[in-house]
């Protein structure tokens, strides 16, 4: 199985300064017959189900305000919040579908300072 | 807009058995690949079993193998999953997620949930 570990575990930023989030896979999800890594971010807020923010490591989801930001390949990714909102505040989770059994990150706790 | 709704829930003791179903709308259901992904309580995302859009091809994680079966019926649009030796350890809230294509691609619509409780 792929192991996704995210950090931070928990982080706490100022509103309007910059988020960063951290995701490391076990192994490459760069296919590379469509040169596509097959990861994705997703936010859930309390008692919410998750929301997909980005896909293919890199695009945006439609409606995801673009101070979301998704970079990274083959193993080692990040999600970046340009200017954090308030409404930001949540738990970020993510995830590979390059092969089953599909797997998440442990998940990072994003707070307001 | 892809609607999702879980039911079939509930308390259930070790070693029972619960159906659950994913009532779907707002998208062509035929032809998106699916998933059951589940949240114990205060912890993370957990992957639990996926199907490809045509329902020829199945997948589950290690620890339901064997004991939950996922399933979809177009006729209805609808999604299962049947749980069965259920343990204490599968006690989670349920979401059902639809994905695209093929199921190697990300859940870009989940339901609300629907929450299992094993226990004696």
């Amino acid at each position: 199985d792929i192991v996704m570990t995210q950090s931070p575990d928990s982080l706490a930023v100022s509103l309007g300064e910059r988020a960063t989030i951290n995701c490391k896979s076990s192994q490459s999800v760069l296919y590379s017959s469509n040169n596509k890594n097959y990861f994705a971010w997703y936010q859930q807020k309390p008692g919410q189900p998750p929301k997909l923010l980005i896909y293919w490591a890199s695009t945006r989801e439609s409606g995801v305000p673009d101070r979301f930001s998704g970079s990274g390949s083959e193993t080692d990714f990040t999600l970046t919040i340009s200017s954090l909102q308030a409404e930001d505040v949540a738990v970020y989770y993510c995830q590979q579908y390059y092969s089953n059994p599909i797997t998440f990150g442990q998940g990072t706790r994003l707070e307001i300072k | 807009e892809a609607h999702l709704l879980e039911s079939g829930g509930g308390l259930v003791q070790p070693g029972g058995s619960l159906r659950l179903s994913c009532a779907t709308s707002g998208f062509s259901f035929n032809t998106c690949a699916m998933s059951w992904v589940r949240q114990a309580p205060g912890k993370g995302l957990q992957w639990v079993s996926g199907i490809t859009s045509s329902g020829t091809t199945t997948y589950y994680a290690d620890s339901v193998k064997g004991r939950f079966t996922i399933s979809r019926d177009t006729s209805n649009n609808t999604l299962y999953l049947q749980m069965d030796s259920l343990r204490v350890e599968d006690t989670a809230l349920y979401y059902c997620a639809k994905q695209g294509v093929s199921g190697y691609t990300s859940a870009d619509s989940w339901g609300q949930g629907t929450l299992v409780t094993v226990s004696s």
